[in-house]
């Protein structure tokens, strides 16, 4: 049962365009959501997280929006730079639980010069 | 560089051998995660240890165990090995393991089971 879903699995955009990449969650229990950004042969690397007493949170060209009701968040890169050419995971966790991270299988996004 | 480092990069084995993967969390980070990456597969969470003490288990089989020493470093010990345990195990560290920080990820051992 895949509790996160990334239903995209690529993405491509123009460099200097919005990149928007989305995720959806099923587990209702889930409190804390994070992004990571991969490149080939290396580990995935912490981008921006957000909790969900939160709805929105920004990172310099990141920003994270999240939607409750709808069970869903999405990462917003701008402007997009050929540098974030890379598959993108969305995670999630539950305050109180073990801290797991249930990730979602990722998104390859691929910004065009 | 997330400072956290693990070892080896790669290994290459048989079936039915025993591997260990060992990974050195970042500098004050007391928490060490263990995950697996299968072909077409997201990370999957397999185990948790928070300063020497085991906190979470995921999906991990009974073939498979670990431990987090003094140091804080941590090993992963795979035995009975199948073709299917082929794949890229990473290791995350964080500071205290609350949910409400990020882990930070090793660059991965990447396991090929011949």
């Amino acid at each position: 049962d895949q509790q996160v879903k990334q239903n995209s699995p690529s993405l491509s955009v123009q460099e200097g365009r919005i990149s928007i990449l989305n995720c959806d969650y099923t587990n209702s229990m889930f409190d804390y959501f994070l992004w990571y950004k991969k490149y080939p042969a290396e580990g995935p690397t912490f981008l921006i997280s957000i909790s969900s007493i939160k709805d929105k949170n920004e990172d310099g060209r990141f920003t994270v929006f999240l939607n409750k009701s709808a069970k869903h968040l999405s990462l917003h890169i701008v402007p997009s730079q050929p540098g974030d050419s890379a598959v993108y995971f969305c995670a999630a966790s539950v305050t109180g639980a073990n801290s797991k991270l249930t990730f979602g299988k990722g998104i390859t996004l691929s910004v065009r010069p | 560089d997330s400072g956290v480092t693990q070892t080896p990069k790669h290994l290459i084995t048989a079936t039915g051998q025993r591997v260990t993967l060992r990974c050195s969390p970042r500098s004050g980070d007391l928490s060490v995660y263990w995950y697996q990456q299968s072909l077409d597969q997201g990370l999957q969470f397999l185990i948790q240890y928070y300063n020497g003490e085991e906190r979470a288990k995921g999906n991990i089989l009974e073939r498979f165990s670990a431990q987090q020493f003094p140091d804080l470093h941590s090993e992963l010990n795979l035995s009975s090995l199948e073709l299917g345990d082929s794949a890229l195990y990473f290791c995350a560290s964080s500071w205290t393991g609350a949910s409400n920080q990020p882990q930070h990820f090793g660059d991965g051992t990447r396991l090929s089971i011949l």
